[in-house]
């Protein structure tokens, strides 16, 4: 299907434990995010790329791992899951340019136990 | 550091009525985008309205409005003639390069 899709949608996970949290869009768009969502905090960012093996910090990067080797995927990794870590992920992404609107995934509530 | 502050955690309004949503931020740079995010009960992040700072003009779509003060770093959104599928979250945000900081969102809904 077209557009910005996660997985797992939803995901149990013990205290460390290694995570991944999946990407993928289909409209070739140059950059891609990861967000977390939390009450009280809106979403904050944890990571970007600009572009295939381009990734830059973001506000909340600790503890997680990014890379990105295709354009379509970014994938995040928790090495080791904390129970802090247990919230709502979204991925977006957006073309280089024009509006600057950022296209969001439909999100992965990650639990941490 | 760039922070968005919205604060009303709730807001209500009456359907067909008018509702302003606050937002103020901070930020020492001129050039900047700010935008309003809604997020219904099925948590799908939904662009409302964008505002490029070096715009005076104020952004419109539709039924949604801003009230962009750049000297007060305030940056409202106006719902008219409210639906009830304008219930849900609202988020205002801040972006300059691609660094977005949200705010913490308003609880707006609807009341038949």
């Amino acid at each position: 299907d077209a557009g910005i899709t996660q997985s797992p949608r939803y995901k149990i996970t013990e205290t460390g434990r290694q995570v991944t949290l999946m990407c993928h869009q289909t409209w070739s768009h140059s950059y891609m995010f990861w967000y977390r969502q939390d009450l009280g905090h809106g979403l904050r960012l944890i990571y970007y790329s600009a572009a295939a093996d381009i990734t830059d910090k973001g506000e909340v990067p600790d503890g997680y791992v990014v890379s990105r080797s295709k354009t379509e995927n970014f994938p995040l990794t928790l090495e080791s899951a904390t129970r802090s870590q247990t919230s709502v992920y979204f991925c977006a992404s957006r073309e280089a340019g024009g509006l600057l609107e950022q296209y969001f995934g439909p999100g992965t509530r990650l639990t941490v136990t | 550091a760039q922070t968005v502050t919205q604060s009303q955690p709730e807001m209500s309004v009456q359907e067909a009525e008018t509702v302003t949503l606050s937002c103020t931020y901070d930020t020492s740079e001129s050039n900047y985008y700010l935008f309003w995010y809604k997020q219904p009960p099925s948590r799908q992040m939904i662009l409302v309205i964008r505002q490029e700072a070096y715009k005076q003009q104020n952004a419109t779509e539709n039924r949604f409005s801003v009230n962009f003060q750049k000297a007060a770093k305030s940056f409202s959104l106006k719902i008219s003639d409210s639906q009830l599928g304008d219930t849900a979250m609202y988020f205002c945000a801040f972006m300059i390069f691609n660094d977005m900081r949200f705010g913490a969102g308003t609880r707006l809904t609807v009341k038949p």
